[in-house]
């Protein structure tokens, strides 16, 4: 089966300047992540769908970011405007159902520099 | 809130050293727990999951976890390491409700020297 799609792969953008990165599930999975990775940290979760839906945003800086997933398929997170501790990996990763027994597959990530 | 707390940064081993990675977490409720491995130039992927029945649980490449609800732990474990595990290694959290939130540790580097 095709993996999670994630583009770009790389991103360089000047501070303030808006960014978006574009992610396609895993046909057939109901829940998408996003996920923001801080070199030398773990994946932090950003926010979680359940087909279209917001499960989860609590930790999305809604000032500066948002996210849509139209449709309950593929998906767009953008950061605007971007900050240089915005500089990061993005992952986008999906799983079968919204279960925490699940496993999640991960895409490539987009690697953001903000200078 | 959760969190995951791996205590190795970085792990340097020869190949056939055996390997065990700590991982401790903070929920007092049912989790699930995961450990994932990122080999270099390659997407994060699972390595091994338990949520419920036999706290030890294998995974692929010989790689295996404990899980002790006492000490809030889920190590991982490996006999005999080789130089293809080389990776970063993370452990993760999430709980078992329907509004489940995934946690990840930092992450473990693991270096196998040949």
């Amino acid at each position: 089966e095709a993996g999670v799609a994630q583009s770009p792969r790389y991103k360089i953008i000047e501070k303030r300047q808006s960014v978006a990165f574009w992610c396609n599930p895993i046909s057939g999975h109901a829940t998408l992540y996003w996920y923001q990775q801080i070199l030398g940290q773990g994946p932090k979760l950003l926010i979680q769908f359940q087909n279209n839906g917001v499960v989860d945003d609590s930790q999305l800086p809604k000032d500066r970011f948002s996210a849509e997933r139209l449709k309950g398929v593929d998906s767009t997170l953008k950061i605007q405007p971007a900050k240089l501790e915005d500089s990061a990996v993005y992952l986008c990763a999906s799983s079968l159902v919204f279960q925490g027994t699940y496993e999640q597959y991960f895409g490539p990530g987009t690697r953001l520099t903000v200078t | 809130a959760q969190s995951v707390s791996q205590h190795n940064h970085h792990v340097i081993l020869s190949e056939a050293a055996s390997l065990e990675l700590g991982c401790n977490y903070s929920y007092g409720g049912t989790v699930n727990l995961f450990w994932y491995v990122q080999y270099p130039g390659q997407h994060l992927q699972l390595l091994l999951k338990y949520f419920s029945g036999d706290p030890l649980v294998k995974g692929i490449k010989g790689f295996e976890a404990e899980f002790i609800k006492s000490k809030f732990s889920f190590n991982l474990r490996k006999p005999s390491v080789q130089w293809s595990d080389t990776a970063e290694y993370f452990c993760a959290v999430t709980l078992n409700t329907n509004a489940g939130k995934s946690t990840f540790g930092d992450g473990t580097t693991l270096t196998v020297k040949p």
